[in-house]
């Protein structure tokens, strides 16, 4: 079956950095994504992966390795409306976007 | 119009009722998705169109159907509503072709069935 594993939840103090992972098996791969969405919001679009390495886009980073089935998003310089759910969502082989459920990040001052 | 949107905002419905969840969208996207959202669950695809005139069915499309008669119109239909049924709904759409083609969102449904 197709599984994409993030986790549930963490925590984070403004100003920081953190990490969230996404590792992943599809029935093939087209490209991965991640998403932001605030509490009662629609996702929105954050980064696309499609080759191995780091896209940096300001105070956002999206890494890829393809071989390890793993991504992860780096925010820096955290600021508490950066406070939401991260989602990571893989592009499979039919072109539909399967999706983890989510990580509720939580900053603190 | 800018982007994509979604009527109602939210609804209560009764149990057996029919309702049908309306999504327009004015980038001239050929694709358009509908997927549901539940606590706990990853977003899934309920049914979705490549480009007007043709539809498919997603991970969950039991007791949904979808037509697609222009392109900037997708609506999502329940014949018979079953509290099962009670969830977030989201419409999105995207281009299709070299890129990424990232799917935008609209602002999603809440429906309840009681």
């Amino acid at each position: 079956g197709q599984n994409i594993d993030q986790p549930t939840e963490m925590t984070a103090t403004e100003g920081a950095i953190v990490q969230i992972n996404c590792t992943y098996q599809t029935s093939g791969f087209n490209g991965l994504f991640w998403y932001q969405q605030h509490a009662g919001e629609a996702p929105t679009f954050l980064s696309y992966n499609v080759l191995d390495g780091l896209e940096e886009k300001g105070r956002f980073s999206s890494f890829l390795s393809r071989s390890k089935g793993y991504s992860y998003l780096l925010l820096k310089e955290l600021q508490m409306k950066d406070s939401a759910s991260y989602l990571c969502a893989v592009r499979d082989s039919n072109y539909q976007l399967i999706w983890g459920a989510g990580t509720k990040l939580i900053i603190k001052p | 119009i800018a982007g994509i949107t979604q009527a109602p905002t939210s609804q209560i419905l009764a149990a057996g009722r029919r309702m049908t969840l309306r999504c327009t969208q004015d980038m001239r996207h050929n694709a358009m998705y509908w997927y549901r959202q539940d606590l706990g669950l990853g977003l899934r695809l309920i049914h979705y169109s490549n480009t007007a005139g043709t539809t498919g069915k997603g991970e969950v499309p039991d007791g949904y159907s979808v037509s697609r008669a222009n392109t900037d119109d997708f609506p999502l239909t329940l014949a018979s509503a079953v509290p099962s049924q009670t969830s977030v709904y989201f419409c999105a759409s995207s281009a299709i072709g070299e890129g990424s083609n990232e799917q935008f969102f609209g602002p999603g449904t809440r429906l309840t069935v009681l």
